[in-house]
């Protein structure tokens, strides 16, 4: 089983502030990682897929990069609706499909 | 308009059984693997169970192999998950999730919550 590593678990910034957050993954994953963004008491919503591709009507603040074990996603530029858990999640060798433990951006 | 809308959770004792459903809609729900994925209380996403589009393919975790049933009825749009001999530590918001075309999870249902305790 893949295990996904986030870091860091909680991300303590401003609004305009630019957010960085880490997925690593145990073994090598190409570039079949995701990311999802989910605020309190809501599901998950994809933001990224493949690695770098933006999902339909994500904007362009978000942004995805990284192969291989090491990804990153940045929000350039936070916006109060940016507060929220984000997740990383791989199909390279599944099943089963796995997801990294999450991190917190709280302002 | 697509969607999708999980029901039938609720509290069961220990050793007790369940039945989850997700109704699909606005989009051909027989084209679609379909997953069931959980949330323990304050914990991060756990994929637990898929299935196929014509059902005839399914996997699940160890920690729910043997215990918990997927299926669906593409007829209905329904997709179903039949929990039994439920633990504590099954206690969580059950979420289904659609495979989209590029195979991530593009369509999630809102949750429904399911909580084990004596």
């Amino acid at each position: 089983e893949i295990v996904l590593t986030q870091s860091p678990a909680t991300l303590s910034l401003s609004p305009g502030d630019r957010a960085t957050l880490s997925c690593r993954a145990s073994q090598s994953l190409s570039r079949y990682l995701a990311w999802y963004q989910q605020k309190p008491g809501q599901a998950p919503r994809l933001l990224i897929y493949d690695a770098s591709n933006r999902a339909t009507g994500i904007p362009d603040r978000f942004s995805g990069s990284g192969s291989g074990t090491d990804f990153t996603l940045t929000i350039s530029s936070l916006e109060p609706e940016d507060f929220a858990v984000y997740y990383c999640q791989q199909r390279s060798n599944w099943p089963p499909l796995t997801f990294g433990g999450g991190t917190k951006v709280e302002i | 308009q697509v969607h999708l809308v999980e029901s039938g959770g609720g509290l069961v004792k220990p050793g007790g059984s369940l039945r989850l459903s997700c109704a699909a809609s606005g989009f051909m729900f027989h084209d679609y693997y379909m997953s069931w994925i959980r949330q323990a209380p304050g914990k991060g996403l756990e994929w637990i169970s898929y299935i196929s589009g014509g059902g005839g393919s399914t996997y699940y975790v160890d920690s729910v192999r043997g215990r918990f049933t997927i299926s669906r009825d593409n007829a209905k749009k329904s997709l179903d998950l039949q929990m039994d001999s439920l633990r504590v530590d099954d206690t969580a918001v059950y979420y289904c999730a659609r495979e989209g075309e590029l195979g991530w999870f593009d369509l999630w249902g809102p949750g429904t919550l399911v909580t084990v305790s004596s």
